[in-house]
C-alpha cells in the first residue's frame, strides 16, 4: 500500500499567515493527489484535484504544488474560516491512503 | 445539483449487522463509482472500498474485506454499505463519495449492547 506521511500534525497559526502543508508519497503517485478541508460535524470538502488545481468554489488564497514526491498545500494570508484538518489523498492506485491530517488552528 | 443522501443515525449491538444507505441525485449515478470512507471518533479517514454502480463490481481495502458489504440500487440511485458482526471498533462516521470528490453528511454507527 502507498504511505501517505502528512506533517504538522498541528499547525498553530495567526490570521494573515502563509502556511504550508505536506504529504509525501511512499510510491510514484503521478499528480494523483487531492486534498480535503475538514471542519467539525462535517464532511471533508474537496480543496484541490490534481495536485495543483483549485477545486470549483475554493478561495484563490488556496494553492497546491509537488516537488518530487512531496506534495503541498499552501493557504496564503489564513482567514478564520480556514480553521480545519486538512487531508491528503491518494488515488493512483488503491487502495485509497489519506495522509494522517494536519490540524489548522488559531495560535 | 449534485447531492448524496444518507441514512440517520445507526445503534447495532456486538455481533449484529447494520445497513447504511447513500441516495445519489443531480447526475447520472452509474456514470461514477462510489467509495466508502470510515471516520472513528476523533480520528482520521480510512477507505473502505468503491462500487461500480452500473456493473456492480467491487473493490475493498483489505481489512475491510469481511466487514463491509457494497452494493448499489441502479433503479433508486442508491447505494448501500453493510456492516457486519459488529463491534466496537465498528463504532464511526461512514461517509459515501462520489469518486471521492464530492461526500455525503456521513452516517454515525454506534456499537453497544
Amino acid at each position: 500500500d502507498i504511505q501517505m506521511t502528512q506533517s504538522p500534525s498541528s499547525l498553530p497559526a495567526s490570521l494573515g499567515d502563509r502556511v504550508t502543508i505536506t504529504c509525501r508519497a511512499s510510491q510514484d503517485i503521478g499528480n494523483y493527489l487531492r486534498w480535503f478541508q475538514q471542519k467539525p460535524g462535517k464532511s471533508p470538502r474537496l480543496m484541490i484535484y490534481g495536485a495543483t488545481n483549485l477545486a470549483a468554489g475554493v478561495p484563490s488564497r488556496f494553492s497546491g504544488s509537488r516537488s518530487g514526491s512531496d506534495y503541498s498545500l499552501t493557504i496564503n494570508s489564513l482567514e478564520s474560516e480556514d480553521m480545519a484538518i486538512y487531508y491528503c489523498l491518494q488515488h493512483n492506485e488503491y487502495p485509497l491512503t489519506f495522509g494522517s491530517g494536519t490540524k489548522l488552528e488559531i495560535k | 445539483e449534485v447531492q448524496l443522501q444518507q441514512s440517520g443515525p445507526e445503534v447495532g449491538r456486538p455481533g449484529s449487522s447494520v445497513k447504511i444507505s447513500c441516495k445519489a441525485s443531480g447526475y447520472t449515478f452509474t456514470d461514477y463509482v462510489m467509495n466508502w470512507v470510515k471516520q472513528s471518533p476523533g480520528q482520521g479517514l480510512e477507505w473502505i472500498g468503491w462500487i461500480d454502480p452500473e456493473y456492480g463490481s467491487t473493490d475493498y481495502a483489505e481489512k475491510f474485506k469481511k466487514k463491509a458489504t457494497l452494493t448499489a440500487d441502479t433503479s433508486s440511485n442508491t447505494a448501500y454499505i453493510q456492516l457486519s458482526s459488529l463491534t466496537s471498533e465498528d463504532t464511526a462516521t461512514y461517509f459515501c463519495a462520489r469518486d471521492v470528490g464530492f461526500w455525503g453528511p456521513g452516517t454515525m454507527v454506534t456499537v453497544s449492547s
